[in-house]
């Protein structure tokens, strides 16, 4: 499968706990984006990667989130401390042109 | 600040009909409006993209066109199927490099056999 890859596919975890996710981007894309996706709400967007450089961050990523792509292939999405308000699709996307985004499967976090 | 609005929220239609989905956007300074598809439980699929000096895009039963001046955009799908169930999803992209597109709620479409 040559497509956007997002591990793991669903998450359920205790409030408090912390929690990673992973997103690995068809290889030659050099642009990375999370986004994120409530129950009945189109996707938000969180931060996005041009290679290993984060570029913007977005109000919605407080300080208990963290993002990362090292030597700008994988990314990890780190939550600390959650909270059942970060209970959501969390949507990994990949570019190579900056028009055409190829959206991952998504991690579902539960929040309890 | 961008907002995106589709309507209907819902929409049940028989197989075979032809349909309209709506998009309307408050800042006409877009760059492009995208069309998604999102089946229950994954990821987004691109349809079309419409740059902002196009006036419409076409890719076998679907074709989407945009309006800057009046903010509005919409989707049409011809002799729709079963197959294309699905909640649709319109998103805006205001800085010209897809970083923040700003989606609407989507429209949930049924198409009944």
């Amino acid at each position: 499968d040559t497509g956007v890859s997002q591990d793991p596919r669903h998450k359920i975890t205790k409030r408090g706990q912390n929690v990673t996710f992973r997103c690995d981007p068809i290889s030659e894309h050099n642009r990375l984006y999370w986004y994120r996706q409530t129950l009945g709400q189109g996707p938000e967007f969180l931060t996005y990667f041009q290679n290993e450089a984060q570029l913007e961050k977005s109000r919605l990523l407080s300080d208990r989130f963290s993002a990362e792509r090292p030597k700008g292939s994988f990314s990890t999405l780190e939550i600390q401390r959650t909270e059942q308000g970060d209970s959501a699709m969390y949507l990994c996307a990949s570019s190579l042109v900056v028009e055409e985004l190829f959206f991952g499967s998504g991690t579902q976090l539960s929040v309890l | 600040k961008q907002e995106v609005t589709q309507i209907p929220a819902a929409l049940s239609v028989p197989e075979g009909e032809n349909l309209v989905l709506n998009c309307s956007f408050t800042d006409s300074a877009i760059y492009n409006l995208q069309w998604f598809r999102q089946d229950p439980g994954k990821g987004l699929t691109s349809l079309l993209l419409i740059q902002s000096s196009q006036r419409e895009q076409t890719s076998g039963r679907l074709n989407a066109s945009l309006d800057k001046s009046s903010g509005r955009s919409t989707l049409y799908i011809a002799a729709s199927q079963p197959g294309d169930s699905a909640t649709y999803l319109c998103a805006a992209d205001t800085q010209g490099g897809s970083e923040k597109l700003v989606f609407g709620k989507g429209t949930k479409l049924t198409v009944n056999p």
